[in-house]
């Protein structure tokens, strides 16, 4: 259970031109789901939280108006990169959780395979 | 600004010795922990979760958790080779946020 599924799993565009990523819980409802980017021999860091129906949340340094959030059902969340700049190219990663009603906010994270983008 | 601190390693062990992974975090409300094992280019998959002070254990892995200290440990009993990746300590700082650290890379030698 708890399958992400993460498409494409490797993306390389020109610089300029725009890139969705689209995650997809399988098998459960993931009413919040989350986007991290992770650079070379770095840690992951989290862009944005993503919201079923509502706006995204965005973390500070984080361009939303470049990074387009959509979570427009409780299992499709997509990220457009806009006008992406090879400085963009990094590994997108998406992540969900089960909701407990009890263990919630402590439910672990369920990562989706990744896209790594190449802006050339 | 909440961190999570782990050694970039590598730490290199023996097939079937005990690797043992450490993690530091500074925001002390932190109340959930997880272990993360992410071979190269791939994303992170789970290996344990822990929410109280103490030890849990799941087949060859334990983790160990002290809030007092800020201080959170994986210990991998009987490494193998296919336990080569990096290790990512993540921290829990409210509402699933993630925080994680830079990752230990371990080295298990045949």
């Amino acid at each position: 259970g708890a399958v992400v599924s993460q498409h494409p799993s490797r993306v390389i565009c020109k610089s300029g031109t725009s890139v969705k990523i689209e995650c997809r819980s399988l098998d459960f409802q993931a009413t919040t789901m989350f986007w991290y980017r992770q650079f070379p021999k770095q840690s992951l860091m989290l862009m944005a939280t993503s919201n079923e129906g509502s706006k995204a949340t965005y973390e500070q340094g984080v361009e939303k108006d470049k990074f387009l959030i959509n979570h427009a059902s409780l299992t499709l969340s997509t990220l457009t990169v806009t006008s992406a700049h090879p400085e963009d190219s990094s590994f997108y990663i998406c992540s969900a959780s089960t909701t407990s009603d009890r263990a919630f906010n402590n439910s672990p994270l369920h990562f989706g395979n990744g896209t790594r983008l190449t802006v050339t | 600004q909440k961190e999570v601190e782990q050694n970039s390693g590598p730490l290199s062990v023996p097939e079937g010795a005990i690797a043992s992974l450490n993690c530091t975090y500074s925001d002390r409300g932190s109340q959930s922990f997880f272990w993360y094992r992410q071979y190269s280019g791939k994303s992170p998959e789970l290996i344990m979760s822990i929410y109280s002070n103490g030890d849990k254990e799941d087949g060859r892995f334990t983790a160990q958790l002290n809030k007092a200290s800020q201080y959170v440990s994986l210990l991998i009993r009987d490494s193998q080779p296919s336990d080569s990746a990096t290790y990512l300590c993540a921290v829990n700082t409210g509402f699933q946020k993630l925080v994680f650290g830079t990752g230990t890379r371990l080295l298990v030698s045949p």
